[in-house]
């Protein structure tokens, strides 16, 4: 089956890390540009970062440089984001997605993962 | 505040049909043909019901369909369906250093 599950979430403390996975299965991951989108509690989406197949390009939306790291194992079909320096504001649900680069959309994404930042 | 402006809300009965907009700006919507629709039913992964303004991925229902005019992109659903009930994101690319915008989602309730 074509899919992709997030894992990874849950509470940290203000200032402190989490790192996401992501675990693709069904396509060639490695053939894949892969991006990270949130949704914050009753917002809209938001496109977080994203990585080229062989990891050699990776952009990232401003309120996130610096902080949070893209990253991927195509032998393990896996992708992940290192998030440290948490913000309350990172508090979302973060999915993993598929990105299909000739027409700048995402045609397959996960169910996500909650992180929560507390006080 | 999103980055492209939704309604939040639109309703319709069943076998009736709807349309969600999306407005953006000259960077984004009225710039570019990469307008996508999702929808998403909470708990559950986002699905790409429309692409390039107006292309529908295979399996897609062709009760759905997309347009642009200018700055604004339309999603419209006919023959609404119960199953149709979610929320739906608008999404376009803007640039290099910010390859994709999102409206804040549109709940769909059929009545």
């Amino acid at each position: 089956e074509v899919q992709l599950v997030e894992s990874g979430g849950g509470l940290v403390q203000r200032g402190g890390s989490l790192r996401l996975s992501c675990a693709a299965s069904g396509f060639t991951f490695s053939s894949y540009w892969m991006s990270w989108v949130r949704q914050a509690p009753g917002k809209g989406l938001e496109w977080v970062a994203n990585i080229k197949q062989d990891g050699s390009e990776k952009s990232y939306v401003d309120s996130v440089k610096g902080r949070f790291t893209i990253s991927r194992d195509n032998a393990k079909n896996s992708l992940y984001l290192q998030m440290n320096s948490l913000r309350a504001e990172d508090r979302a649900v973060y999915y993993c997605a598929r990105v299909e680069r000739s027409y700048w959309y995402f045609d397959l994404w996960g169910r996500g993962t909650l992180v929560t930042v507390s006080s | 505040q999103s980055a492209l402006t939704q309604p939040a809300s639109v309703s319709g009965s069943p076998g009736q049909s709807i349309t969600i907009s999306c407005t953006g700006t000259s960077r984004d919507v009225g710039g570019y043909t990469y307008v996508s629709w999702y929808q998403h039913h909470p708990g559950k992964a986002p699905k790409l019901m429309i692409y390039d303004v107006s292309n529908r991925p295979s399996g897609v229902s062709n009760r759905f369909s997309g347009s642009k005019s200018g700055n604004t992109a339309s999603l419209t659903i006919s023959g609404l369906q119960a199953e149709d009930e979610a929320d739906y994101y608008c999404s376009s690319y803007r640039s290099s250093s910010t390859p994709w915008v999102f409206g804040g989602g549109t709940k769909l309730t059929v009545l």
